[in-house]
């Protein structure tokens, strides 16, 4: 089945130790994204590559850095984890941009110590 | 800013009752989507409806949209208790096609 899968589900970290998170996919979307998800609260959009252009959100913090080296894989990269950082990181792809619908991977959870 | 807010925050109900969350949104959009989300786990798309629409239907699932008063509905009926589980709505805007989602609704429905 096509699908969106993350690796790993569960991540631990210590504070300050850089830490990436994996996405592939097997749908062959043009679009990619990622989202943190903190405990009760709304999924927020970090940014998202159209292809191998990248969009950040104006208020995605430095900390965080993504790369996509081809249509399959997307990487999110935090350089430099804090506390507020713990979350449910969720990776979701789509063919194109407006009125597309997302799929989402099944989401990594990142512990930082 | 959140674009999307649902009401309620949360919602008990008993199998076979019909399950009713509200949203609303600031801006302009180009449609709004629902997804769902079990406990820990992605979200799912449950339907997208465009913004020269007003109502949609899949399945158990039926969703209104008025782009007047920045409003939507999304009603489940006759609920399962599979149906537990956290219900968000999105807001898609903008040439990127971004969504912003809202907090969203917890639902359990109870045997």
């Amino acid at each position: 089945d096509a699908m969106v899968i993350q690796n790993p589900r569960y991540q631990v970290t210590q504070f300050g130790k850089p830490v990436t998170l994996s996405c592939s996919q097997t749908l062959n979307h043009n679009v990619m994204y990622w989202y943190q998800q903190k405990s009760s609260q709304a999924p927020k959009l970090l940014f998202h590559y159209y292809d191998k252009d990248f969009n950040n959100e104006a208020d995605t913090p430095d900390n965080f850095q993504s790369r996509r080296p081809n249509t399959s894989f997307c990487f999110l990269d935090i350089r430099s984890p804090g506390l507020g950082d713990a979350a449910m990181y969720l990776c979701a792809t789509s063919p194109g941009t407006a009125n597309y619908e997302q799929y989402f991977g099944p989401g990594t959870r990142l512990t930082v110590t | 800013s959140q674009q999307g807010e649902e009401d309620p925050q949360a919602l008990s109900i008993q199998e076979g009752e019909n399950a009713t969350m509200n949203c609303s949104y600031k801006t302009s959009i180009n449609n709004l989507q629902w997804y769902r989300q079990n406990s820990g786990r992605g979200l799912v798309h449950l339907i997208l409806i465009r913004s020269n629409e007003r109502e949609k239907h899949s399945g158990r699932l039926r969703v209104t949209l008025d782009t007047s008063k920045k409003s939507s509905s999304l009603l489940i009926t006759a609920s399962r208790a599979a149906d537990t589980a956290s219900y968000f709505c999105a807001a898609g805007g903008g040439s990127q096609g971004n969504l912003i989602f809202g907090k969203g609704t917890k639902l359990s429905v109870k045997p």
